[in-house]
């Protein structure tokens, strides 16, 4: 059984400040991992893969298969980035399975 | 066309009522998803759709119906919902490829009274 963790419900920094979103995953196969935001009021948009190793408004993952982990990192914080952010982990029958989220708030 | 498009984007229904959720993409994607949303919740999926064929139903109760006409639509029957059926209804779909991530639809807000 597939499962993503997302340990904190909420973080909360000033603006400047790094900034770092757990993720945390169980899978018995090769990982397709995902991190998705939600802004108030908008869809769900990706925000990273972790194939393209790029760069999206700042953030960036690396796939840690060592430590099973998939975690989400920004050196400054911003206040445009407070959002809803979700780990995803999609299954080999193409089911994209979500943790819990963080609620990400950045204070001025 | 790199849209997902739903409609209504608002739905209020009694309980004997029968209505139908929409979604539409033009990008050429194969699957298609309906996942169900609650309030500070995440995404919960509901149903798969690979090649116009239904391949996962997340045992789903019987009153949501889905639909896929053709690899452009996906449509969500519903009939005799319950109140905390309540949610935000959205679609999905993706490159069967690995590693592409899914494209969402901003949903369909229903209420069921």
């Amino acid at each position: 059984a597939q499962r993503v963790t997302q340990p904190e419900k909420l973080l909360s920094v000033f603006k400047g400040a790094p900034v770092e979103l757990k993720c945390n995953y169980s899978y018995s196969g090769s990982p397709e991992l995902f991190w998705y935001v939600q802004y108030s009021r908008q869809r769900l948009q990706l925000l990273l893969r972790h194939i393209s190793r790029e760069s999206i408004k700042g953030f960036t993952a690396d796939l840690n298969k060592g430590e099973t982990s998939f975690h989400l990192k920004k050196p400054f914080a911003q206040e445009e980035d407070s959002a809803m952010y979700y780990c995803a982990l999609r299954d080999s029958g193409y089911a994209l399975n979500f943790g819990k989220g963080t609620s990400l708030l950045v204070t001025p | 066309d790199t849209e997902v498009t739903q409609t209504p984007k608002h739905l209020v229904m009694g309980m004997t009522n029968k209505k139908s959720l929409k979604c539409e993409q033009h990008m050429g994607h194969r699957a298609m998803y309906w996942y169900k949303q609650k309030a500070k919740k995440p995404p919960e999926l509901m149903f798969v759709y690979s090649y116009e064929k239904l391949s996962i139903n997340e045992s789903v109760p019987s009153r949501f119906s889905p639909e896929c006409p053709n690899s452009s639509l996906l449509n969500l029957h519903l009939h005799a919902l319950q109140p905390e059926d309540s949610a935000l209804y959205l679609c999905a779909s993706s490159q069967e490829q690995r590693d592409y991530g899914y494209t969402f639809g901003s949903g369909t807000r229903l209420t069921v009274v």
